[in-house]
């Protein structure tokens, strides 16, 4: 099996950076992926990172240390539209089963104030 | 919009009652899956299938019961369903199986059983 842990709740500033930690355990890493979701609506995939360093994709970075077994999601200039819960799925090769591997965090509630 | 349009948006029903959900993706991908995600809890995968063949059933009660006619519609069928199914019931999809696929996820229905 697997735990995948991150905050629950974050609260950050607009303009500020923010960094959204996960941390996870597993026997057969295969891969990790970012998913942002606003409240109402479907996740929207963000990032995925299978080797160990940081991945630029305009706003947001998504960083990897596989012998750590951590990530983070950095998300920089914040935007009120940024305000949503952001979803941590570590790919896991030992649950068996392709599809079955995909596993989720309880997600990260990102809020941003004016 | 991602391509993949789930109805109803919400349901309410009775422990007595048959609903069906419905699923379409407009991607052009190959596989399909239904996601369970209650509130303060991880994404639990349901069912996925590949090709229209159901590839994993995730130890899901019987009173769910998916149906893919052809690779572009998902069902799930409900009946005699519990309180504690109430949750957003997510479907996804992805061009395959393999490790660095990323999910298409619909905005879900929101199902409330009294």
């Amino acid at each position: 099996g697997q735990n995948i842990d991150q905050p629950t709740e974050m609260t950050a500033t607009e303009g500020a950076i923010v960094q959204i930690n996960c941390t996870y355990q597993t026997s057969g890493f295969n891969g990790l992926f970012w998913y942002q979701q606003h409240a109402g609506e479907a996740p929207t995939f963000l990032s995925y990172n299978v080797l160990d360093g940081l991945e630029e994709k305009g706003r947001f970075s998504s960083f990897l240390s596989r012998s750590k077994g951590y990530s983070y999601l950095l998300l920089k200039e914040l935007q009120m539209k940024d305000s949503a819960s952001y979803l941590c799925a570590v790919r896991d090769r030992s649950s068996g089963g392709s599809a079955r591997q995909l596993t989720f965090g309880s997600g990260t509630q990102l809020t941003v104030l004016p | 919009e991602t391509g993949v349009t789930q109805t109803p948006r919400h349901l309410v029903m009775g422990m007595t009652n048959k609903k069906s959900l419905k699923c379409e993706q407009h991607l052009g991908h190959n596989a399909m899956y239904w996601y369970k995600q209650s509130a303060k809890k991880p994404l639990e995968l349901m069912f996925v299938y590949s090709l229209e063949e159901r590839v994993e059933n995730n130890s899901v009660p019987s009173r769910f019961s998916p149906e893919c006619p052809n690779s572009s519609h998902l069902f799930l069928h409900l009946h005699t369903l519990q309180p504690e199914d109430s949750a957003l019931y997510l479907c996804a999809s992805s061009q395959g199986l393999g490790d660095n696929e990323k999910l298409f996820f619909g905005s879900g229905t929101q199902l409330s059983v009294l």
